[in-house]
């Protein structure tokens, strides 16, 4: 069976750190991997998807970057955190190709800038 | 511009009746729709779906019904059970096959 695994489930970091958020997924090959976040009060928001290794789509214009160094991580980053980062970050997962295939959702991690 | 849109942000349903989660739309290109139910700190699970060539779909306690010319939908939860306290998002494919969400539902249900 596949899992996709989120780390840290809980951070707090300052204004102008940097952050690493990690995602991986087990049990399947060439997944399409997704980066959401979910601000207080506001639906899910997809910040980056990938649909192989160093492909990745950035959906919002922001001080964040993903990469995919391998096929089954997914690594969001920022050189400098905004208080506006606060939120739910959420990793996700779904099988490689078209049509749609149903999405599958990390713990995610609650990131708070202070 | 909010393309799913979830009005109610909270619904409070006794145990044993049924909820009813509403989410309009405003792009007629839309024609495939799906909800997902969110614990806290958890990552949101996969509930219902929907195709734009059905107006209806159930699956056990759960029914999801689609009003294409009203550019409608609804979720029915019957009977409600304590269980099905959390947050539902609707969310809709676009032409991308990426999902458009909406700000969610918190259903509680109360005993």
């Amino acid at each position: 069976s596949q899992t996709i695994h989120q780390w840290p489930a809980t951070l707090v970091q300052p204004v102008g750190s940097p952050l690493s958020l990690e995602c991986t997924v087990e049990g399947t090959s060439n997944p399409n991997l997704y980066w959401y976040r979910q601000a207080a009060g506001r639906g899910l928001q997809l910040l980056f998807y990938s649909v192989g290794i160093g492909q990745i789509s950035s959906e919002v214009p922001q001080n964040l970057s993903a990469s995919r160094p391998q096929d089954r991580q997914f690594i969001l980053s920022s050189k400098k955190l905004l208080l506006s980062d606060s939120g739910f970050y959420l990793c996700a997962w779904s099988k490689g190709g078209l049509p749609y295939n149903e999405q599958f959702f990390g713990p995610g991690t609650r990131l708070t800038v202070l | 511009d909010q393309q799913v849109k979830q009005n109610s942000p909270s619904l409070s349903v006794q145990e044993g009746r049924i909820s009813i989660l509403n989410c309009d739309y405003t792009n007629s290109m839309f024609d495939y729709f799906l909800w997902y139910k969110k614990y806290p700190a958890e990552g949101p699970t996969f509930l219902i779906s929907i195709s734009s060539i059905k107006d209806k779909n159930e699956d056990g306690r759960f029914t999801v019904f689609l009003n294409k010319s009203a550019k409608h939908l609804s979720l029915h939860i019957v009977p409600s059970q304590p269980g099905d306290s959390a947050v539902y998002f609707c969310a809709a494919l676009d032409s991308n096959y990426q999902l458009i969400w909406g700000a969610g539902t918190k259903l509680i249900i109360k005993p």
